[in-house]
C-alpha cells in the first residue's frame, strides 16, 4: 500500500525567508509525486510533479521540489516566501505499478503561514 | 491548464433528503474521475473512483448505497448523497484524470445537512 507523510502540521516563516515543506512517501513500485495547494473553501491547485528525470522539479509560483529516492522524500521549497503563499499544502503519491491503479494518496497536509 | 467544475459550490439540505453534486471536465474528456471527502483541517479521503460507462469502485468503509456515483459521459460524473444526515456534512471534492500524470481538481462543494 502506498502512503505519504507530512511531518509538520504547520510551518511558520517570515516573508522573504526560504520556505520548506517536508514530505516522505512509501510505494511498492516507482512513484509519481505531486504537490498541491489549497486555499480556504477551494479545491486543490496543482503546483508541480515528479514523474522521471531530473530530481529537481520546478513548478508554479516559484516553487520547486527535490526528489530523493534514497530518503524517499519529496520536499517542497521556495527561496523567498510571500504572504500570499499562506495556504494548506498537500503532498501526494501515485504508484505507477498496475496493481495500484490510478489512485492518489495524500499526506495529511501542512499549513503554511507566512508573516509579513 | 485543464478545468474541472463542480455544481453547486454550496448546498444546505434538510435531514432525510437527497443531494446531487455534479463534476464536469470542461475542456477535456475524462475516463476516470474521483470523489473525495474532506473534513475541516484534514486531508482528502478518497471515497470512490468513477469510470465512464461502468460502476464506480468504492473505497473500504464507504457506503455505495448512500453515496451514489454515476459517470454517464466522458465529461460528467455525479455524486448523490441519499437520505442525508448531519454527519454527511462535509466538503466534497471531485477530480478528473487528464492522464496518469495529471489529475485536476474541482473547486469543491460544501454540503451542510440540517
Amino acid at each position: 500500500a502506498q502512503s505519504v507523510a507530512q511531518p509538520e502540521d504547520q510551518v511558520n516563516v517570515a516573508e522573504g525567508n526560504p520556505l520548506t515543506v517536508k514530505c516522505t512517501y512509501s510505494v511498492s513500485g516507482n512513484p509519481y509525486l505531486f504537490w498541491y495547494v489549497q486555499y480556504p473553501n477551494r479545491g486543490l491547485q496543482f503546483l508541480l510533479k515528479y514523474i522521471t528525470g531530473d530530481n529537481l522539479v520546478k513548478g508554479s509560483y516559484g516553487f520547486e521540489a527535490e526528489f530523493n529516492k534514497s530518503q524517499t522524500s519529496f520536499h517542497l521549497k521556495k527561496p523567498s516566501a510571500l504572504v500570499s503563499d499562506s495556504a494548506l499544502y498537500f503532498c501526494a503519491v501515485r504508484d505507477n505499478g498496475k496493481a495500484a491503479g490510478n489512485k492518489l494518496t495524500f499526506g495529511g497536509g501542512t499549513r503554511v503561514l507566512v508573516k509579513p | 491548464g485543464a478545468v474541472v467544475s463542480q455544481h453547486p459550490s454550496w448546498v444546505i439540505c434538510k435531514s432525510g433528503t437527497s443531494v446531487k453534486i455534479e463534476c464536469r471536465s470542461l475542456d477535456f474528456q475524462a475516463t476516470t474521475m474521483f470523489w473525495y471527502r474532506q473534513f475541516p483541517k484534514q486531508s482528502l479521503m478518497l471515497m470512490a473512483t468513477s469510470n465512464e460507462g461502468s460502476k464506480a469502485t468504492y473505497e473500504q468503509g464507504v457506503e455505495k448505497d448512500k453515496f451514489l456515483i454515476n459517470h454517464a459521459s466522458l465529461t460528467l460524473s455525479t455524486l448523490t448523497v441519499t437520505s442525508a444526515h448531519p454527519e454527511d456534512s462535509s466538503f466534497y471534492i471531485c477530480s478528473a484524470d487528464l492522464s496518469v500524470y495529471e489529475q485536476y481538481f474541482g473547486p469543491g462543494t460544501r454540503l451542510t445537512v440540517t
